[in-house]
């Protein structure tokens, strides 16, 4: 079965510095991969997807890019963050074969200072 | 893309009562997809509807697909302190949307024992 696995779990950023959240996948080859953010008690928000090594698709203009240098890496970054930047990010993946649910990773929960 | 309308945004209840959230379109879904978020943690997929009318148990849970494919509801059955969390429904975002999904805001369901 398909696992999705997120690193840093919690991670507290001063604003302006660099940020860089990985996400790797096992079970599956050539999933699509999707990065999402939740603020506190609401929904989620798709900020990027990607299809496959190299190709990424942007949802919202931010302060967030996303690169996905190998079929099951998926990572998202940032050169300076802002306040705004702080929430919950998930990376989730589909692909096995033709059911679309997603599963997502444990998530890593960023506040900026 | 397709937007869903999720009501309630919260839900207060008693353990043994009954729970209902409800998911409205104003075009023709393709499919729903319904989600589980227990309190930090991660969306976990439950139950993909595809049919017209279509109804689908798991244990106390009980999906439904309306017959225009419009809407669709999960009912819980007399809530246990393990239902607490987020549900959350989900649809294609159409065309070729590489299975990228669009969230309702989802309801928080909060069991008072």
């Amino acid at each position: 079965s398909q696992t999705i696995h997120q690193w840093p779990a919690t991670l507290v950023q001063p604003v302006g510095s660099p940020l860089s959240l990985e996400c790797t996948v096992e079970g599956t080859s050539n999933p699509n991969l999707y990065w999402y953010r939740q603020a506190a008690g609401r929904g989620l928000q798709l900020l990027f997807y990607s299809v496959g090594i190299g190709q990424i698709s942007s949802e919202v203009p931010q302060n967030l890019s996303a690169s996905r240098p190998q079929d099951r890496q998926f990572i998202l970054s940032s050169k300076k963050l802002l306040l705004s930047d702080s929430g919950f990010y998930l990376c989730a993946g589909n692909g096995a074969g033709s059911r679309n649910e997603q599963f997502f990773g444990p998530g890593t929960r960023l506040t900026v200072l | 893309g397709q937007q869903v309308m999720q009501i309630p945004q919260y839900q207060h209840v008693q353990e043994g009562e009954d729970f209902t959230t409800y998911c409205n379109s104003s075009t023709t879904l393709s499919n729903i997809q319904w989600y589980k978020q227990r309190p930090g943690g991660h969306p976990v997929f439950l139950i993909q509807l595809v049919k017209s009318g279509e109804v689908k148990k798991q244990k106390r849970l009980t999906f439904q697909f309306g017959e225009a494919k419009k809407n669709s509801s999960l009912h819980i059955t007399a809530t246990q302190t393990t239902d607490v969390g987020t549900y959350f429904c989900a649809v294609n975002a159409g065309g070729t949307s590489y299975g990228k999904l669009t969230f309702g805001q989802g309801t928080i369901l909060t069991v008072h024992p």
